[in-house]
């Protein structure tokens, strides 16, 4: 079946930098996805990656291995703002429907001073 | 521009009544979801709407019902309700690609 596995907590320090892995297991997909969501809030995109390599958003990076099946997130200069849970997604190819994500189940960051 | 929203915000149910959540797009995207999200689950994919007049089956489509009911409206139907419905409750739509835009979210609770 189809599975993404990510950690479940990171903690760090303002100022640092933060990687969170993905690694999935899929027949097939067409990219991976990356959202950020707040406590009490609704997700909201952060990125995509469709070819391997690294794609830059300001402080956000995502990079993603096709050959590895894994991918990640990179946040610079952490902020006290960036203390959110993380969800990596994946458009599965093998499907039979090319319109639904599969999600991790999350991770949690927690930004101390 | 709005975006995605939805209606009520929260919700108060004892098992077996029934209800439906509203959730509507001003962004002229042709799919539609709906969530659930638990604590420690994700967020899980209860059905989706590829474009007006079609709905499927997401993972776990059990105890409810949708209606696409034109290209911005997308309802969620619970029809006898049960504590294990108790959850948050996330409208989508979908751009031609690749981001998902959501609601704010429904907070129900099942008594």
């Amino acid at each position: 079946g189809q599975s993404l596995e990510q950690p479940s907590e990171v903690t760090a320090v303002e100022g640092a930098i933060v990687q969170i892995n993905c690694t999935y297991q899929t027949s097939g997909f067409y990219g991976l996805s990356w959202y950020q969501q707040h406590d009490g809030g609704a997700p909201t995109f952060l990125s995509y990656n469709a070819l391997d390599g690294l794609e830059e958003t300001g402080r956000f990076s995502s990079f993603l291995s096709r050959s590895d099946s894994y991918g990640y997130l990179l946040l610079q200069e952490l902020q006290m703002k960036d203390s959110a849970s993380y969800f990596c997604a994946v458009r599965d190819r093998g499907a039979g429907n090319n319109r639904k994500l599969i999600w991790g189940l999350g991770t949690s960051l927690a930004v101390n001073p | 521009n709005a975006g995605v929203t939805q209606t009520p915000k929260f919700q108060v149910l004892k098992t077996g009544q029934s209800m439906t959540l509203q959730c509507a797009q001003d962004m002229n995207h042709n799919s539609m979801y709906w969530y659930r999200q638990d604590p420690g689950m994700g967020l899980r994919l209860i059905y989706y709407s590829a474009s007006e007049g079609t709905t499927d089956k997401g993972e776990v489509p059990n105890g409810y019902n949708v209606s696409r009911l034109n290209k911005r409206e997308f309802s969620l139907r619970l029809e006898s309700a049960a504590p294990s419905q108790t959850s948050v409750y996330f409208c989508a739509s979908r751009t031609g690609e690749n981001e998902q835009y959501f609601g704010p979210g429904t907070r129900l609770t099942v008594t």
